[in-house]
């Protein structure tokens, strides 16, 4: 059964911590993104990663920092630099050549 | 800089009446539209995509139009169903190639409500 999964479903962070997001897909696709999505608004490109061992930053970067060290595994870490973390977190992926991007059921983080 | 914009944040129909969502992007570069639907705490599904070399392109009960020319294009359900009820995002990209490989653009988001 294909698919990408994220973990954990909830996920709470404290003041100065950081968190890591996991996303794994078994999808055999190339490409892999990270989005964040914020109560009345778009998702918004944080990571994305085409090939293994390289990354780009998207359009919200900033606090945020990933790694790509095996095709099916793309983790996110928010870390404390980022001021506004609470937001739910979608994780992506893509075939070569194709335009479309299939999701994960997301992770949303909360600060306590 | 808001590139791809859904102006409806919600639309609510009755069962069995057309949907039509819409939406507006201005960056003349995109050449690959998609529509999808999401369900609250969940992650987006996707639902029907068109090429900038197409005006049109069906699936079932939806269709997605294309005006280059308005930079615009639209997501029609028929008929609409209570299972319908979601939101739904367009997006934009461009095609494979270079640094934009694969990015997409969302816009806001359209909350659609099916009436029984």
């Amino acid at each position: 059964d294909g698919g990408i999964t994220q973990s954990p479903k909830y996920l709470f962070r404290k003041e100065g911590q950081n968190v890591t997001l996991s996303c794994e897909q078994n999808l055999n696709h190339d490409a892999m993104y990270w989005y964040r999505q914020d109560p009345g608004q778009g998702l918004r490109l944080i990571y994305y990663s085409q090939i293994v061992n390289d990354f780009q930053k998207g359009d919200i970067a900033e606090g945020y920092s990933v790694s790509r060290e095996k095709k099916e595994s793309f983790p996110l870490t928010v870390t404390s630099a980022q001021k506004n973390p609470t937001a739910f977190y979608l994780c992506a992926s893509s075939a070569p050549g194709q335009g479309i991007q299939y999701f994960g059921p997301g992770t949303r983080l909360l600060v306590l | 800089d808001q590139q791809v914009k859904q102006n409806s944040p919600s639309l609510s129909v009755q069962e069995g009446r057309i949907s039509i969502l819409n939406c507006d992007y201005t960056n003349s570069m995109f050449d690959y539209f998609l529509w999808y639907k999401k369900y609250p705490a969940e992650g987006p599904t996707f639902l029907i995509s068109i090429s900038s070399i197409k005006d049109k392109n069906e699936d079932g009960r939806f269709t997605v139009f294309l005006n280059k020319s308005a930079k615009h294009l639209s997501l029609h359900i028929v008929p609409s169903q209570p299972g319908d009820s979601a939101v739904y995002f367009c997006a934009a990209s461009r095609a494979a190639g270079g640094t934009s490989y694969g990015k997409l653009t969302f816009g806001q988001g359209t909350i659609l409500t099916v009436h029984p």
